[in-house]
């Protein structure tokens, strides 16, 4: 089973920052927070990954809160192209198979 | 990031055939790949998990029977639907997990996927 919860779906404006929230308020302390998308008809495709500490990578930022139990995806300038399903997983190492939950639908609107 | 690539991206197929897919890691040895599948409008449900040179792991609910799967090297991993039916149309998707070039630690990539659709 998934160990994450994410609203189903959002709305942001194109230009805009998207904000995508995440609960993971049963992560070990060696799971790792994940986050991939899925564009439509397409394989998903890895964004970031974080432990503890917040990261920054060219396509996003990853903020996890201090007692690690909630985490936050922003995208910085959201452009049409980001319209996808995100999930946002967790698991201990990078041999781990993959869980996917139901993700959250996020549609930039122009 | 490293490429995987599935093969046909699409296929139709009647009732009864067998359909195999193969999924390949082109810049990478793959030690590890993952077979899922994906109905419309729902998330991924993962299948099995392939070890090179041995026996797949199916996840509870998957007939091992009716897919087979087969991870002969450590580039190439391919899933049969065997004896095909309409219930089995879906977007299939494999992942692959190894390292590579210029990385530091084993990642995980996924393919395009292919979509089967059984008349």
């Amino acid at each position: 089973d998934a160990k994450t919860t994410q609203p189903t779906s959002m709305d942001c404006a194109e230009g805009r920052a998207a904000n995508l929230p995440c609960n993971h308020s049963t992560i070990s302390g060696n799971e790792y927070v994940y986050w991939y998308r899925q564009i439509h008809s397409q394989g998903p495709q890895y964004i970031i990954h974080g432990l503890k500490n917040n990261e920054t990578n060219e396509m996003a930022s990853l903020i996890i809160t201090e007692d690690r139990k909630s985490s936050t995806l922003i995208l910085p300038h959201a452009t049409l192209r980001d319209t996808a399903v995100y999930y946002c997983i967790v698991r201990v190492d990078r041999d781990d198979k993959i869980i996917f939950g139901k993700g959250t639908r996020l549609h930039i609107l122009p | 990031g490293a490429v995987v690539s599935q093969h046909p991206s699409r296929v139709i197929c009647k009732s009864g055939t067998s359909v195999k897919i193969e999924c390949r890691s082109l810049d990478f040895q793959a030690t590890t790949m993952f077979w899922y599948r994906q109905f419309p409008k729902k998330s991924l449900m993962l299948m099995a998990t392939s070890n090179e040179g041995s026996k797949a792991t199916y996840e509870q609910g998957v007939e091992k029977d009716k897919f087979l799967i087969n991870h002969a090297s450590l580039t190439l991993s391919t899933l049969t639907v065997t004896s095909a039916h309409p219930e089995d149309s879906s977007f299939y998707i494999c992942s692959a997990s190894g390292w590579t070039s210029g990385s530091s630690y084993n990642e995980q990539f996924f393919g395009p996927g292919t979509r089967l659709t059984v008349l």
